[in-house]
C-alpha cells in the first residue's frame, strides 16, 4: 500500500531525444510527488514536483504528467542530453496523522547516448 | 551553506562491530531522515525523526537505531553490524513534508558502509 513502483529499471536514449519514466500508486493518502535525480557519488537531488490536483507540470525541458485516477505519474525528459545521465527516483510524500515520510522508487538509471 | 553533512563517507566495519553514523543540517529543519541505497532497491527509509526528541520507524528499521537529541543533528547506530547492512546510506531533512509547505528534501553525500 505504501509502495511506489517504478519503470524502467534502466533506459538508453539517443541524443535529442525523448526519455520516458513512469510510476505507480496504490495509497491514496499520498499526496505530493517530486521526482529526484542522483549523479554518480552524490545524494539526490529535487529535480520537479507536483502536486495530486494538477495533471501536468513542466519545467523547462522536464515535464510531469500525473493521471489521478490511474494512480500513475510520470517524468519526461525532452530533447535528452548525455548530460541528463543519471539516476532518477519518483517519490510520494505520506502526511497522516502520526506518519511523515517520503517514500521512493526503486530508481531509473539513464544514459543519454551523445 | 553547508547544507546536509554526513560523516563518515566511508567505512568499513567487521561483523558484530559497532557504529554511529552523523547527520547534521543548518537549514533548521524539522523533519530529518535516514535511508539506504542498494542496488535495485531504490531508497528505503530506515527511520525519520519529526522534530527534535522524536524518532520514528520507516520500512527496513531492524538493526538500526536512532536519535534526534538536537535539532540539527539525526544519529543513526549500528549496535552489532551485519554484511546485510552493507549498503550507502543517505541523509535528508526537509522543513515540512506534503504539498502545503516548502517540502524539498536536501540529501547528503552519503555514507558507503562495507561490512565485512
Amino acid at each position: 500500500q505504501q509502495q511506489v513502483k517504478q519503470s524502467p529499471q534502466s533506459l538508453i536514449v539517443q541524443k535529442g531525444g525523448i526519455s520516458i519514466i513512469n510510476c505507480a500508486y496504490e495509497n491514496t493518502a499520498f499526496d505530493y510527488f517530486p521526482w529526484y535525480q542522483q549523479f554518480p557519488g552524490k545524494g539526490p537531488a529535487l529535480l520537479i514536483a507536483i502536486r495530486p490536483d494538477v495533471s501536468e507540470k513542466k519545467e523547462g525541458r522536464f515535464t510531469i504528467s500525473f493521471n489521478k485516477s490511474a494512480k500513475q505519474f510520470s517524468l519526461h525528459i525532452m530533447d535528452s542530453q548525455p548530460g541528463d545521465s543519471a539516476t532518477y527516483f519518483c517519490a510520494a510524500s505520506l502526511r497522516t496523522s502520526g506518519t511523515y515520510k517520503y517514500i521512493f522508487g526503486t530508481g531509473t538509471r539513464l544514459k543519454v547516448l551523445a | 551553506n553547508a547544507g546536509v553533512t554526513q560523516t563518515p563517507k566511508f567505512r568499513v566495519l567487521k561483523t558484530g562491530q559497532s557504529m554511529t553514523l552523523l547527520c547534521a543540517q543548518d537549514m533548521n529543519h524539522e523533519y530529518m531522515y535516514w535511508y539506504r541505497q542498494d542496488p535495485g532497491m531504490g531508497l528505503r527509509l530506515i527511520h525519520y525523526s519529526v522534530g527534535e526528541g522524536t524518532t520514528a520507524k520507516g520500512e527496513v528499521p531492524d538493526g538500526y537505531n536512532v536519535s534526534r537529541l538536537k535539532k540539527q543533528n539525526f544519529l543513526l547506530g549500528l549496535e552489532s553490524a551485519a554484511p546485510s547492512q552493507t549498503s550507502v546510506y543517505f541523509c535528508a531533512s526537509s522543513y515540512s513534508i506534503g504539498y502545503l509547505m516548502n517540502t524539498e528534501a536536501f540529501f547528503g553525500q552519503g555514507t558507503r558502509l562495507t561490512v565485512v
